[in-house]
């Protein structure tokens, strides 16, 4: 089955630019969407963004102009650029495969988007 | 940005419980709702999809309702596996956004 796994430093300096990236493993990375996502120590689930295998992107409003996501196909990889970074950006950092399912209600086809495999996540510390 | 309200933000109960967690989106969200599990030092698991549907390997004690603002996580009969934190999120108009999560711990 797919399997995911963060890697990049677990320390980065303030000011600097957090590089993460994901390996998929036992699929392929074509045909869905790869996002990132984060937890602070103690805290909730933050949602960065996500990539369609062909490049196309969505952020977290709150973070775009700070985030960069991309895809390597040939590699079976995606990554995760933060600039900037602050202490605020010390979390856990996870990566996860957003599928889509379709479901007849009523008639009618919808599509319905989760993410259904997640990596174990990796903790990143902004510190100097 | 969708404003998803999750609660209670914690609860205690005691295994063989019912429990509800709710979560309402800050404007209609159709059924684009998943629930998941994330229990300490562990990456959170899909339970619910789409407000209702059941993700495969989950034990059928879980359930999703609702539809639009509001919804629900039921489990019917919590075990002793289920003590962990559950978090709401929706994923409309391509932007995701979780819940604050809810807290079930042993009373």
């Amino acid at each position: 089955q797919v399997q995911l796994q963060e890697s990049g430093p677990g320390l980065v300096k303030p000011s600097e630019t957090l590089s993460l990236t994901c390996t998929v493993s036992g699929g392929s990375i074509s045909s869905y969407y790869w996002s990132w996502i984060r937890q602070p120590p103690g805290k909730g689930l933050e949602w960065i963004g996500y990539i369609y295998y062909s490049g196309s992107t969505n952020y977290n409003p709150s973070l775009k102009s700070r985030v960069t996501i991309s895809v390597d196909t040939s590699k079976n990889q995606f990554s995760l650029k933060l600039s900037s970074v602050t202490a605020a950006d010390t979390a856990v950092y996870y990566c996860a495969r957003r599928i889509s399912s379709g479901l007849l209600q009523g008639g009618h086809w919808y599509y319905y988007y989760y993410m259904d495999v997640w990596g174990k996540g990796t903790t990143v510390t902004v510190s100097s | 940005a969708i404003q998803m309200t999750q609660s209670p933000s914690s609860l205690s109960a005691s295994v063989g419980d019912r429990v509800t967690i709710t979560c309402r989106a800050s404007q209609g969200i159709r059924n684009d709702l998943g629930w998941y599990q994330q229990k300490p030092g562990k990456a959170p698991k899909l339970l619910i999809y789409a407000a209702s549907s059941l993700q495969s390997g989950v034990p059928s004690r879980f359930s999703g309702s609702g539809s639009g603002t509001d919804f629900t996580l039921t489990i019917s009969s919590l075990q002793p596996e289920d003590f962990a934190t559950y978090y709401c999120l929706q994923d409309y108009n391509y932007l995701v956004t979780f819940g604050q999560g809810t807290k079930v711990e042993i009373k």
